[in-house]
């Protein structure tokens, strides 16, 4: 059964920083494109960011540029997003998904809320 | 703002047909697939339709898919109480370099 598990997800103040982590299982990790989504409380979906299945490419939405960056490990068949100088407007439930046909398979999401 | 354009609510009786619509332009509907997103209350969204017309296996054929030009829908077919959630349609924007969403329909079953 596939299975993402996002953690990392916190209460950070303006301008700090977090890493969450996305743990796949039951495919051949490697083989997919892998994505970032997240959701803010009672608004609707915004992909945040791409990366292909060996790593070598990214792409990340405007509001995010500059400022996240994903990657992963594929040895660890982890996905990570480190986010940095986070702003209120980021808090959110961050989503990883899996790109089979687009986006095709969700986790469960980590609370990120980014508050002083 | 939502790059997609989508009613934000929709609604209807058991055993109803109901169309959702999603607007774009050329550099995403009017060039790229459109997949389709149920998300029930408190849950991840899944995956509805795929490459504008595709039902993942275990998605009822009472949900449906269509595009035309820079344009698409989502037809459900024998409403059911069940079907009540948020429903969104994405793409990938070629100008944008990035998946793009509706801003979300309601669909709420009378």
């Amino acid at each position: 059964e596939v299975q993402l598990v996002e953690s990392g997800g916190g209460v950070v103040q303006p301008g700090g920083s977090l890493r969450l982590s996305c743990a796949g299982s039951g495919f051949t990790f490697a083989d997919y494109g892998m994505h970032w989504l997240r959701q803010a409380p009672g608004k609707g979906l915004e992909w945040v960011s791409l990366i292909s299945g060996d790593g070598g490419t990214t792409y990340y939405a405007h509001s995010v540029r500059g400022r996240f960056t994903i990657s992963r490990d594929n040895s660890k068949n982890s996905l990570y997003l480190q986010m940095h100088s986070l702003r209120t407007e980021d808090s959110a439930l961050y989503y990883c998904a899996i790109d089979i046909r687009g986006i095709e398979l969700w986790g469960q999401g980590t609370l990120v809320t980014v508050s002083s | 703002q939502s790059v997609l354009t989508q009613p934000p609510s929709a609604s209807g009786t058991p055993g109803q047909r109901v169309t959702i619509s999603c607007s774009g332009s050329s550099s995403n509907i009017g060039s790229k697939t459109v997949n389709w997103y149920q998300q029930l209350p408190g849950t991840a969204p899944t995956l509805l339709i795929y490459s504008n017309t595709q039902r993942p296996s275990g998605v009822p054929d009472r949900f449906s898919g269509s595009k035309s030009g820079t344009s698409a829908s989502l037809a459900i077919s024998g409403l059911q109480s069940e079907d009540e959630a948020d429903y969104y349609c994405a793409a990938w924007d070629d100008s944008l370099n990035g998946v793009v969403f509706g801003g979300g329909t309601k669909l709420t079953v009378l």
